[in-house]
């Protein structure tokens, strides 16, 4: 079956820190793989995703690599402010061509000045 | 383009009471799903509509429901409420043309007393 596992939190890091965020998945045959944030209060917001394997999703400084051989798509910024606090969740489409998605537990981010 | 609404984005029910709640997707999008988000199991997939016809379902009981109508806006019912309904319910459109990328709404949140 499809499923996400990801970096429990929460995670705490100083302004201008590195980020990491950990995700691997496993699924049959040829997912999409997404990471969503989702800020206190809101819905979920598309970060970034990618369709196929060695493809890199990026935005607002966010990267993921798409890794078939280690079924990865770790999350990472470089330089990390305090509007990015949130919670990030990683997630997957389903292959069996049903439109959903699965997702993981969330990690919930908080940025420190 | 408009995003997608939620109405209500709050409610209050009490236990053996039912709900409704009305998602209006993206102009153009013909699929809605959507997503139960609770603390303990996280995000979990309960259906998705695609021109006016269920596609798929999650692991939910018959309570939950849903329909969508012709202009692609969907409503989801959920009847004999009980506690551990309470969550926020979030719908989702997508262009079923792209990658499964799906476009959430703010969510609304049910408490159920």
């Amino acid at each position: 079956g499809n499923s996400v596992t990801q970096m429990e939190g929460p995670v705490t890091l100083s302004e201008e820190a590195f980020l990491t965020i950990n995700c691997t998945y496993t699924a049959t045959g040829y997912p999409s793989l997404f990471w969503y944030v989702q800020y206190p209060g809101e819905g979920l917001q598309l970060l970034l995703k990618a369709t196929k394997a060695d493809d890199k999703g990026s935005n607002k400084g966010f990267e993921a690599t798409y890794r078939k051989e280690t079924t990865s798509f770790h999350l990472e910024k470089g330089s990390v402010q305090v509007s990015d606090s949130a919670v990030y969740f990683c997630a997957l489409s389903d292959t069996t061509g049903a439109n959903n998605l699965f997702f993981g537990t969330g990690t919930r981010l908080t940025v420190i000045p | 383009k408009a995003g997608v609404t939620q109405t209500p984005r709050y409610l209050i029910k009490t236990r053996g009471q039912q709900v409704t709640l009305s998602c209006s997707p993206i102009s153009g999008h013909r699929s809605v799903s959507w997503y139960q988000q609770t603390p303990g199991q996280g995000l979990q997939f309960l259906f998705e509509y695609f021109s006016e016809t269920q596609r798929n379902k999650g692991n939910f009981p018959g309570r939950f429901s849903g329909r969508q109508f012709s202009n692609s806006r969907s409503e989801m019912n959920v009847s004999t409420l009980e506690l551990g309904d309470s969550a926020l319910y979030l719908c989702a459109s997508s262009n079923v043309a792209g990658y499964n990328e799906q476009f959430f709404g703010p969510g609304t949140r049910l408490t159920v007393l």
